[in-house]
């Protein structure tokens, strides 16, 4: 079992829709997550992250956490096509004075106008 | 803003070469990382380091080494290039805090070896 885990897509929506990402996780010890979009060809940059059970909004962004079920998830409403890119889930593991990351493969996100 | 600037976006090499990435952030974070991206393997953790000199083998460090003489500083190194080292590279930095550090990336260099 992988350590995170993502649907690697391609999830379509249409433009106006909402779209709707998970991610797992196998490590219950974990604390902090990260959603990355990464546009083809460029580097991720994080658009949310969450530390607490329940929902964080920021726009049109919401990111969920279930840690019970080592579950987190990313919504996206309004969908544009703007939105079209790979959504990365990042799972913090603690390491001696810091902390790495876990990547999933990454989900591909494709809005359709 | 943060900003992970690496010193080449494009670079195409020979096997065999002694292969050199650059890294420098600018937010005097403890923590460095380098990353390579392939189609299918997502992200994988080559080496990352938590202070000057002090450097961890992340998942997949064979065939790497890394260098870390300032803080700002963290080098990748491909001591002999070979083909299945093509790849893009990623560089990320965060502050030092444990679980709740976010990771910054560099705008990644695509490596070509022939």
């Amino acid at each position: 079992q992988k350590e995170v885990e993502q649907n690697s897509g391609p999830l379509s929506v249409p433009e106006g829709a909402i779209a709707s990402l998970n991610c797992t996780y196998s490590d219950r010890g974990s604390q902090s997550f990260f959603w990355y979009r990464q546009y083809s060809g460029k580097s991720p940059e994080l658009i949310m992250f969450i530390y607490s059970n329940g929902d964080k909004e920021d726009g049109r962004f919401t990111a969920q956490l279930n840690k019970a079920s080592q579950y987190v998830s990313l919504l996206i409403r309004d969908s544009q096509p703007s939105d079209s890119a790979t959504y990365l889930c990042a799972v913090n593991r603690i390491y001696n004075q810091g902390g790495k990351l876990i990547f999933g493969q990454g989900t591909e996100l494709s809005v359709k106008p | 803003d943060v900003k992970v600037t690496q010193s080449s976006r494009y670079l195409v090499k020979r096997t065999g070469e002694k292969v050199f990435l650059e890294c420098v952030q600018d937010m005097d974070h403890e923590n460095m990382f380098w990353y390579r991206q392939d189609p299918g393997l997502g992200l994988r953790l080559i080496y990352f380091s938590y202070d000057v000199k002090m450097k961890e083998k992340g998942d997949i460090p064979e065939g790497y080494s890394v260098s870390r003489e300032k803080k700002e500083r963290f080098s990748l190194i491909l001591e002999s290039a070979s083909t299945n080292q093509t790849s893009m590279y990623l560089c990320a930095s965060s502050p030092a805090g444990g679980g709740k550090n976010i990771q910054y990336f560099g705008a990644g260099t695509r490596l070509s070896v022939l």
